[in-house]
């Protein structure tokens, strides 16, 4: 079946630092892939999609590319800030098929300091 | 624009007894979504409903949850009798038909801590 594995947390760094949250799929076919967030308190948000192969999400300077031959959709930010802690959510949807549930990943947290 | 509305926040209850919780989708979405968040895990999909028709349901349990959208616009939750591993926060996401990638909006979701 459709899975998403992403790195476990938590992660922690310092303002500025480059941040790579990993995140791997398996998948038949072509899924759509997602990164959301949930800041504390807050409910979960979009950050960025990509639909198909190739295709590079972005928002907020963070950016996730479609990895068909990795099947992977790891999320980076070169420069990460304070207001960026948070925990991140990587998922998918199959395109084809009966079953088009979001699955999701079990969530990083990512705790940035002055 | 106004986004999902969700409430109570918190709610504590002993097991054994019964809990709502209620949903006000963003106007004009037709698909309402509840999930289950257990702590350290992803959302779990409980129920997605599309206008005031069930669309899935295959992980809800259904011998102790229930919901309903009946007017194909606010949506409650009701657990009975709860259980101690029924805590969790509970999220209600909407999103417009069309598209299956759609994005679906997220509402700040109801904590339930079981006793």
């Amino acid at each position: 079946g459709n899975s998403v594995t992403q790195m476990e947390g938590p992660v922690t760094l310092s303002e500025e630092a480059f941040l790579t949250i990993n995140c791997t799929y398996t998948a038949t076919g072509y899924p759509s892939l997602f990164w959301y967030v949930q800041y504390p308190g807050e409910g979960l948000q979009l950050l960025l999609k990509a639909t198909k192969a190739d295709d590079k999400g972005s928002n907020k300077g963070f950016e996730a590319t479609y990895r068909k031959e990795t099947t992977s959709f790891h999320l980076e930010k070169g420069s990460v800030q304070v207001s960026d802690s948070a925990v991140y959510f990587c998922a998918l949807r199959a395109n084809a098929g009966n079953n088009r549930k979001l699955i999701w990943g079990l969530g990083t947290s990512l705790a940035v300091n002055p | 624009e106004a986004g999902v509305a969700q409430s109570p926040r918190y709610k504590i209850i002993e097991k054994r007894q019964s809990v709502a919780f209620w949903c006000n989708p963003i106007s004009g979405h037709a698909t309402l979504y509840w999930y289950q968040q257990i702590l350290g895990q992803g959302p779990k999909l409980l129920i997605q409903f599309q206008n005031n028709g069930v669309v899935d349901d295959s992980q809800l349990p259904k011998d102790r949850f229930s919901a309903e959208r009946l007017k194909g616009v606010d949506s409650t939750l009701k657990i009975q009798p709860a259980k101690l591993e029924d805590s969790a926060v509970y999220l209600c996401a909407s999103s417009p038909l069309g598209r299956v990638e759609n994005e679906q909006f997220f509402g700040p979701g109801t904590r339930l801590t079981v006793l």
